[in-house]
């Protein structure tokens, strides 16, 4: 099946600072989604971007089909953007999604 | 508000016990998913219904059980034969199969079992 990779597995910050997490995979995708996992466990969705550029306020995710990555950009870090950070992938062939580990930023005052 | 329930939120079980993890969903979704995270892994997946009475294995499904008797309920039977069945397991929902185009999956806030 396809494999998800995220990098780098952690990431501390100053706040103010910007950041790029990368999510690479191994099989062109049907479906890619970017989450935020928030400290009591709950992922709540960022992105839904199989291909191309989005943005929402200060996060904005882009995903090169061909070249099987997809990037999720923070600027101005504030403290509230601490967490995981996971993307998932899923590849039109059987309905699942496959989740990397994610990324672990702190975001410092 | 529109979303997904999981309860309880802490659940302690004995070895030897089984346990049920619910999970309701009011957004009008066909397709619900069961979820188990570990420390350092990547959510890895139980079970999936994508229609009422119907459910299929995920990649880790030994050791648990699902029914999918109403389109708004999908609870998560955790049996004794679980070897290790201490995790954080989320539930999720989407409007319809995720190979079509747009369709986004949704989480609950999960639910944390710990075998004691």
């Amino acid at each position: 099946g396809i494999q998800v990779e995220q990098s780098p597995p952690d990431l501390i910050l100053q706040e103010g600072a910007n950041s790029t997490l990368r999510c690479n995979f191994s099989d062109s995708v049907n479906n890619l989604q970017w989450f935020h996992q928030n400290p009591w466990g709950q992922l709540i969705n960022l992105f839904y971007i199989p291909s191309g550029t989005k943005q929402n306020g200060r996060l904005s995710a882009t995903t090169v089909a061909t070249e099987r990555y997809s990037l999720l950009y923070i600027s101005s870090s504030q403290t509230t953007d601490s967490g995981v950070y996971v993307c998932a992938a899923e590849t039109g062939a059987n309905s699942k999604l496959t989740f990397g580990k994610g990324i672990t930023l702190s975001v410092r005052p | 508000d529109g979303g997904i329930t999981q309860s309880p939120k802490y659940l302690f079980r004995k070895e030897g016990q089984n346990v049920t993890l619910s999970c309701e969903q009011n957004l009008n979704h066909d397709a619900m998913y069961w979820y188990r995270q570990d420390p350092g892994q990547g959510l890895r997946l139980i079970y999936y219904s994508q229609i009422v009475n119907d459910f299929q294995k995920g990649d880790i499904a030994e050791g648990y059980s699902v029914s999918r008797e109403k389109k708004e309920s999908f609870p998560l039977t955790v049996t004794s034969a679980q070897k290790n069945p201490t995790a954080f397991y989320l539930c999720a929902s989407s409007i319809g199969d995720l190979i079509l185009a747009g369709n986004t999956i949704y989480f609950g806030e999960g639910s944390w079992l710990t075998v004691v």
